[in-house]
């Protein structure tokens, strides 16, 4: 049984760094064909890819925030740890994580629950 | 990576057929069979239901299906029911990253 879950803070401050932290089960993070992503939905609004990264250290970030995100993972505790910097009351959102299955395919196949982040002073 | 254009509402009488647009670029819909779509209800996490344009995961309804023309991908829902209600997203591959549409509410009256 294959399941994600996002865990952070629920509250920050502008000008902080949010880390966050997904824990995987059920699928290992040295399997080639599957990744981890972090995607956010702003309440109200739309889905917004923010990073990716792959068993072989393939990392990817959403271009209009490359420089705020760093993506890492620890294999062996199967989490996947986002960082986003200098925080700003616009970045309040549900934050979630997905795992991928690429090549052949390439699609989100499982969802954690999604973890609200609310940013304010 | 600019949005995929999705129209912000459809809906239809229970037992009736709709289909949502979803369209992107060359660079993305357009240049990949990687379009998946989303289904979301209020409060909770989106749940895949179509994937690679038009693959329907195990335990989605057959009353799912998708296709693509172009940089235009489709989602149809066929024999609308009430529990189809909800917000849809598509999503395409898009060299080495991933993008989203801007989501549809589909309404069943």
């Amino acid at each position: 049984q294959v399941t994600l879950k996002e865990s952070g803070p629920v509250l920050v401050k502008p000008t902080e760094t949010l880390t966050l932290t997904c824990t995987v089960s059920g699928f290992s993070l040295s399997n080639a064909r599957m990744g981890v992503s972090w995607i956010r939905q702003p309440p109200g609004k739309a889905l917004e890819w923010l990073a990716h990264i792959f068993s072989n250290d393939e990392k990817s970030y959403s271009t209009s925030l490359k420089s705020r995100l760093t993506i890492s993972k620890d294999t062996s505790k199967s989490q996947v740890v986002l960082t986003m910097t200098n925080m700003d009351p616009v970045d309040t959102a549900t934050y979630y994580c997905a795992r991928i299955v690429k090549f052949p395919g390439y699609y989100f196949d499982y969802w954690g629950q999604g973890t609200l982040v609310t940013v304010s002073s | 990576q600019s949005a995929l254009t999705q129209p912000a509402s459809v809906s239809g009488s229970p037992g009736q057929s709709i289909t949502i647009s979803c369209t992107g670029t060359s660079s993305d819909v357009g240049g990949y069979n990687y379009v998946s779509w989303y289904q979301q209800h209020p409060g909770k996490a989106p749940k895949l239901m179509i994937y690679d344009v038009s693959n329907r995961p195990s335990g989605v309804s057959n009353r799912f299906s998708g296709s693509k023309s172009g940089n235009t991908a489709s989602l149809t829902i066929s024999g609308l029911q009430a529990e189809d209600e909800a917000d849809y997203y598509c999503s395409s591959y898009t060299s080495s990253s991933t993008v989203f549409g801007t989501g549809t509410k589909v309404t069943v009256l």
